[in-house]
């Protein structure tokens, strides 16, 4: 099955720095999605960029995608404390998800 | 409000005993999701049901069973043959389709001694 994975790396930042994150995933896809997941708590879904797309904003957030290169960024501008979460890439077809293993930002006020 | 509701928040069971866990969605999605969430890993798909009535196998099915006999409830069943029950449980919701984000609940953990 297609599987996202994230770069695998803790991200400790201060409060107002960029944060960047990386997924790569093997197969050909529908579309890319981005989840954060606070300690404890379910997914909350960020962003979704259908493969057709390159670059999409929401508010603070900017994801790219490379098709070729089998890979995503997402890009949060100016954090804040309340960012402190675990960051998932997730990968669509066949109508499911198949997740990386995350990425834990740490935002330091 | 609409949303995905999971309960309980957390579940004790003894080993060998069989423990349903509950999945609600208001929220018309056809399409719900049981995931397993193990510490520092990412999400891993156990079930999962497009329609009323049809369910399909996700990635790692033994040992866990499902019904979706109404549209509103997706309730998983984890049984004695899973060797290693304790995680954290999500269900997840949405649209019937690919281009469609999925909705999560909050999750119940669940462990087994």
């Amino acid at each position: 099955s297609q599987q996202g994975e994230e770069d695998p790396q803790a991200l400790s930042i201060q409060e107002g720095e960029n944060a960047t994150m990386n997924c790569s995933y093997k197969t050909s896809i529908n579309n890319l999605q981005w989840y954060r997941q606070n300690s404890g708590r379910g997914l909350v879904h960020l962003i979704l960029i259908r493969s057709n797309e390159r670059e999409k904003h929401s508010g603070r957030l900017r994801v790219t995608l490379d098709t070729s290169k089998k890979s995503s960024s997402l890009l949060i501008t100016a954090s804040r404390a309340a960012d402190t979460a675990s960051y998932f890439c997730a990968t669509n077809g066949n109508n499911r998800l198949a997740f990386g293993k995350g990425n834990q930002v740490v935002v330091i006020p | 409000d609409g949303g995905i509701t999971q309960s309980p928040k957390y579940l004790f069971r003894k080993e060998g005993q069989n423990v349903t866990l509950s999945c609600e969605q208001n929220l018309n999605h056809d399409a719900m999701y049981w995931y397993r969430q193990d510490p520092g890993q990412g999400l891993r798909l156990i079930y999962y049901s497009q329609i009323v009535n049809d369910f399909q196998k996700g990635d790692i099915a033994e040992g866990y069973s499902v019904s979706r006999e109404k549209k509103e409830s997706f309730p998983l069943t984890v049984t004695s043959a899973q060797k290693n029950p304790t995680a954290f449980y999500l269900c997840a919701s949405s649209i019937r389709g690919e281009a469609y984000e999925q909705y999560f609940g909050p999750g119940t953990r669940l462990t087994v001694t």
